[in-house]
């Protein structure tokens, strides 16, 4: 099993859809994780981290389940500017990250 | 305003080559690390250093080396450049160790 595992897409949406995310992660011990995006051939930058109680940034809204190890995003009214590859991090002690999942919103 | 700085941007050896890619960062980082990024795959751990003359392994360091002698700069070097080291390299800096991380803006490295 991949330490951190991401469904890679891509996803297409039209723009104003609600797209949700997943990333399932293997080290129960992680106490810290993250959202970051991905725009083609740049760096990852941080979108937002992740709370154990959940939090919210403007359209973008994460959740953290520990039981189930996973961690999602959710967007809401999509954008054409939201079109990037979304990486979920997940600490080891070190940050893992995941492979990424493509979100393309289109007109 | 320069955060993470690397050079190069784009960088094409040959094999059995050595080469040393730039790292600074002036945020007063303790953490800094390198990450390689390949397609289909998450970003790998190279090398990491949780302050100035403190560097370990991570995942994947085999071929590479580094050395932290200000807290600023993380050089990463390869030793003897292998096809299998084609890939995009990310430096990475934070506060402290497990902490958000801040990119640099990566180095393209063709080794043919």
């Amino acid at each position: 099993r991949k330490e951190v595992e991401q469904d890679p897409g891509p996803f297409n949406v039209p723009e104003g859809a609600t797209v949700a995310f997943n990333c399932t992660y293997s080290n129960s011990a992680s106490q810290s994780f993250f959202w970051y995006r991905q725009d083609c051939r740049k760096e990852p930058k941080l979108l937002m981290s992740v709370y154990s109680s959940g939090n919210e940034d403007g359209r973008f809204t994460a959740q953290l389940n520990r039981a189930s190890q996973y961690i999602s995003l959710l967007i809401r009214d999509s954008k054409l500017s939201d079109s990037a590859t979304y990486l979920c991090v997940v600490n080891f002690g070190d940050m893992r990250f995941g492979a990424g999942t493509r979100l393309t919103v289109k007109p | 305003n320069a955060g993470v700085t690397q050079t190069p941007k784009f960088q094409v050896l040959k094999t059995g080559q050595s080469m040393t890619l730039q790292c600074a960062q002036d945020m007063n980082h303790e953490y800094m690390s390198w990450y390689r990024q390949d397609p289909g795959m998450g970003l790998r751990l190279i090398h990491y250093s949780v302050g100035a003359g403190i560097t370990d392994q991570g995942e994947v360091p085999n071929g590479y080396n580094v050395s932290r002698s200000t807290t600023e700069d993380f050089p990463l070097r390869l030793l003897s450049a292998a096809p299998s080291q084609t890939s995009v390299y990310f430096c990475a800096s934070s506060y402290f160790r497990n902490e958000k991380l801040f990119f640099g803006s990566g180095t393209q490295l063709s080794v043919l």
